[in-house]
């Protein structure tokens, strides 16, 4: 069964510091691994997408690093500001061909708080 | 950019209702989904459509129906809502064949008393 386990579940840092997302997936076979910015009672923003080749690939302050090896992926925020406090969702992508929907694993997100 | 409209961000409704819940992209996407999203759950996919008047189950499909009559518009129907239904509802859509990108709405939160 595919599956994508996130950690940790919630995570409180003070602005300014820097932080780092961790995401582990078996999905097979692997497309890409997308993590996505959710505000609180708002639909989810795509941050950066990562796919096999890839290793690691930046979006401004944020960070994404892919081990296809090991199956993990993280997400590091540098210099945090109270505006990333969010969720983040680890997506992982199944590449079954074309055709029809491949269906999108997501993991459970991290809650991050940013704080004064 | 990519918008996908839910037509309402909250809603109440009561036990038994028959409850439409609308979503309209501007994208000319094949594929839309539905989700619903509880805590410690994640998002989980209730239906998904790949093109118009098709549909397949995903792997919470149980009390709920979809309907596609064109391209841009995918509704989700609760036949008869019950409290478990109380949840937050997400469509999203991509274009057609593999999915490397979802674009989802704003989210409708539903509450069933």
């Amino acid at each position: 069964k595919n599956q994508v386990e996130q950690s940790p579940q919630s995570l409180i840092i003070l602005e300014g510091k820097n932080c780092t997302l961790q995401c582990n997936y078996t999905v097979s076979p692997f497309s890409n691994l997308r993590w996505y910015k959710q505000d609180t009672g708002r639909g989810p923003v795509s941050l950066t997408i990562m796919t096999f080749s890839e290793n690691t690939k930046s979006n401004g302050r944020y960070t994404a690093t892919l081990d296809a090896d090991t199956k993990q992926s993280s997400l590091h925020i540098t210099a945090s500001q109270l505006s990333d406090s969010a969720s983040y969702i680890c997506v992982v992508s199944a590449g079954i061909g074309t055709g029809t929907a491949s269906k999108l694993t997501f993991g459970t997100g991290t809650r991050l708080q940013v704080t004064l | 950019d990519v918008k996908v409209t839910q037509s309402s961000r909250y809603l109440v409704k009561r036990t038994g209702e028959k409850v439409f819940l609308e979503c309209v992209q501007d994208m000319d996407h094949e594929n839309m989904f539905w989700y619903r999203q509880d805590p410690g759950l994640g998002l989980r996919l209730i239906y998904f459509s790949y093109d118009v008047k098709m549909k397949e189950k995903g792997d919470i499909p149980e009390g709920y129906s979809v309907s596609r009559e064109k391209k841009e518009r995918f509704s989700l129907i609760l036949e008869s809502a019950s409290t478990n239904q109380t949840s937050m509802y997400l469509c999203a859509s991509s274009y057609g064949g593999r999915v490397t990108e979802a674009f989802f709405g704003q989210g409708t939160r539903l509450t069933v008393v």
